[in-house]
């Protein structure tokens, strides 16, 4: 079974500051990894993902993430952060062998960015 | 072109009644999940139907929830004798193919409230 630990319930941010996600992950077999944003009243939205091959992975909107074995961390980054960035983001595995690919997601981070 | 959609967006209903969830998925899609948000747990995972192959339906609570899939496409999740825990939203998601990774798009949602 997999799970995850997503360490900040809330993370509030000056607009342009930098801004980390954490993100840690439990897993007897090897995993694909996720981040999804929710912006107010919509649905998920994929920010990017890591399958395999390099550990730092680019997504949309300026994001990126690095894969981190021995720390079984994903961590969320992005150097300069927008107002339009104010959402709910989660991190979510999946076992990257067999079953169904269903997603186990953390308990999410909202991310307030203040003018 | 069309992503998923869930109807209704929002259900009232009273404790005890019975609510049918519907989802369309993105057409060609083989695989669909049904996720379940609430306050207290966070975005769960319930069932997933991949093609013609037995449901995983490992995530649902209690066996007052069922789903079917019907001709391959559109998905119904019920809940019988709904009780005020079930209050959440469903989220439905669709991928192109199971068996390897397939990025899940989601729907908006169904809003259900149990009063």
């Amino acid at each position: 079974a997999q799970s995850v630990t997503q360490l900040d319930s809330q993370v509030p941010v000056f607009e342009e500051a930098p801004v980390e996600l954490r993100c840690n992950y439990s897993s007897s077999v090897s995993v694909y990894l996720f981040w999804y944003v929710q912006y107010p009243n919509q649905g998920l939205q994929l920010l990017l993902k890591y399958l395999s091959g390099s550990t730092l992975v680019k997504g949309i909107n300026g994001f990126e993430a690095e894969f981190n074995k021995s720390q079984t961390s994903f961590h969320l980054r992005k150097p300069s952060v927008h107002i339009s960035d104010t959402a709910e983001y989660f991190c979510a595995v999946s076992a990257a062998q067999g079953g169904s690919e269903k997603l186990v997601f953390g308990k999410g981070t909202k991310l307030t960015v203040n003018p | 072109g069309a992503g998923v959609s869930q109807s209704p967006s929002n259900k009232v209903t009273e404790k005890g009644k019975d609510v049918e969830l519907r989802c369309d998925p993105i057409s060609g899609h083989t695989a669909l999940y049904w996720y379940r948000q609430s306050l207290g747990q966070g975005l769960e995972f319930l069932i997933y139907f991949q093609g013609n192959s037995a449901p995983d339906k490992s995530g649902l609570p209690s066996d007052r929830f069922s789903a079917e899939r019907t001709g391959g496409s559109v998905s119904t999740l019920t809940i019988q004798r709904t009780q005020q825990e079930d209050s959440a939203v469903y989220l439905c998601a669709s991928s192109s193919r199971g068996g390897g990774f397939g990025e899940q798009y989601f729907g908006p949602g169904t809003r259900l409230t149990v009063t």
